[in-house]
């Protein structure tokens, strides 16, 4: 069926590195790309999101590129924190928009 | 302002039982969606309502349904449970479909449902 899927399940990184976390998409007729992250014990929240006809988008700390040749996606942390531990899920708004499909979500732990 | 708020946050049931669940958008947005999360996975999406009418519906059984107010807020019915509908059942909010920014769900803290 339709998914969002992500190399890895789990990601350990040192407190100040970098961290990269990424996703590869199945559906090919979607122009809106997000990531979220979740902590524990409460929803998802909105980190930064993407449009199709972009391929890097710079938040606080925070990168998205978008390859769509190889329909891939991938969430860059700059020197990250402990506060930056969490679930990270990227997620896709197909066209027409009807529902966000959300992949299977990367444990992201930092190490002090 | 208030967030997304769901309610119960948390529910035991056991097999056969029904269980409803609540869930209030953010003030202003009148799409609602229900997801929902098995431990340790991702997010299906169940259901979203926009404008008091059920606009599309995940890959589940008729005993998943709901229903919007009014007032924007929804409620989450699942008949006959089994134990496989043990999961977070997380509800979101958006802004009315085809709007800017309707595509940003912003959630709620989800109700554990546990089915006995």
């Amino acid at each position: 069926g339709e998914s969002v899927g992500l190399h890895l399940p789990t990601l350990s990184v040192q407190e100040g590195d970098n961290s990269i976390i990424n996703c590869a998409y199945s559906n090919s007729a979607s122009d809106y790309f997000i990531w979220y992250k979740q902590e524990s014990g409460k929803g998802p929240q909105f980190i930064i999101d993407i449009r199709s006809n972009m391929d890097k988008r710079q938040g606080q700390r925070v990168t998205v590129l978008l390859n769509k040749t190889v329909k891939h996606l991938s969430l860059q942390i700059a020197a990250t924190q402990p506060g930056d531990s969490a679930v990270y899920f990227c997620a896709e708004v197909p066209t027409g928009g009807f529902k966000t499909i959300f992949g299977a979500g990367t444990r992201l732990f930092v190490k002090a | 302002e208030a967030g997304v708020t769901q309610s119960p946050t948390h529910l035991i049931k056991t097999r056969g039982q029904q269980a409803t669940l609540r869930c209030s958008p953010i003030s202003g947005h009148t799409s609602v969606y229900w997801y929902q999360q098995a431990l340790g996975l991702g997010l299906q999406f169940l259901l979203w309502y926009d404008e008091g009418e059920e606009r599309n519906r995940g890959n589940f059984p008729p005993r998943f349904s709901g229903r919007q107010f009014p007032n924007y807020s929804s409620e989450l019915n699942v008949n006959a449970l089994e134990l496989e509908d043990s999961a977070l059942y997380l509800c979101a909010s958006s802004l009315a479909s085809g709007s800017a920014g309707a595509n940003v769900l912003t959630f709620g803290a989800g109700s554990r449902l546990t089915v006995l």
